[in-house]
């Protein structure tokens, strides 16, 4: 089973649209968060929530909107995607929020914006 | 607030050399470091990580890290490193009162036969 799990993996969309990204883990953590990696292999925090509820709200656009309706998943929706929404978003959980704890990534969610 | 700076943005070894990716932090507060890799295509995976007492930590796939405070540095090594470790790795700093892991730009390792 695997502990974190995005789907898609893969997602190729135009301009304009609007998708989202799920996320979900089977490890009976307290936290999860997303985090957007470049192409330049750069990763930034973007969003972080403990037992649902907000704890981090990184400088974001307001065209990604965050939601947890359990905490045992953090899905991420974008609206009017622009060309340099282009990047590999990883979701990633930890047992308590903080320090001290490593964290388990997903594999990514490659989003490409034509 | 946390940081850390990963010097070398690529670093290329020989099977059978020593392997050594340097990163330094800025804290306020005791850090909490970590060590991630990162293959081709995949997620992050913890190699090790450094809470406190031991100055020494040791990982998975024979990485081990150096903490050492006076120099604000988390030293990442490895004796023999095999070409299957070639891949990005990053170091990471986090403290206990934020909910955020700060990470580095990341250090690509090549190994050559």
């Amino acid at each position: 089973d695997t502990a974190v799990s995005q789907t898609p993996k893969y997602l190729v969309t135009q301009m304009g649209n609007d998708k989202s990204i799920k996320c979900e883990q089977n490890l009976g953590h307290d936290t999860m968060y997303w985090y957007k990696q470049d192409s330049k292999k750069f990763l930034k925090i973007m969003f972080s929530y403990n037992n649902k509820e907000l704890i981090i709200n990184e400088t974001v656009p307001n065209r990604f909107s965050p939601k947890s309706p359990d905490k045992a998943h953090l899905n991420l929706h974008i609206n009017s995607l622009e060309l340099g929404d282009s990047a590999v978003y990883f979701c990633a959980s930890s047992q308590v929020s903080g320090g001290g704890y490593g964290y388990t990534f997903g594999s990514g969610t490659r989003l490409t914006v034509v | 607030a946390q940081s850390v700076t990963q010097l070398g943005s690529h670093v290329s070894v020989s099977e059978g050399a020593l392997v050594l990716l340097r990163c330094n932090y800025s804290s306020s507060v005791p850090p909490y470091l970590f060590w991630y890799v990162q293959y081709p295509n995949q997620g992050l995976q913890l190699l090790l990580k450094y809470t406190s007492a031991a100055t020494l930590v040791k990982g998975i796939n024979g990485f081990e890290a150096e903490f050492k405070k006076s120099e604000t540095y988390f030293h990442l090594t490895k004796h023999s490193p095999h070409m299957s470790d070639a891949a990005e790795y990053f170091c990471a700093v986090s403290d206990n009162n934020n909910n955020d892991m700060r990470f580095g730009a990341g250090t690509r390792l090549t190994v050559k036969p």
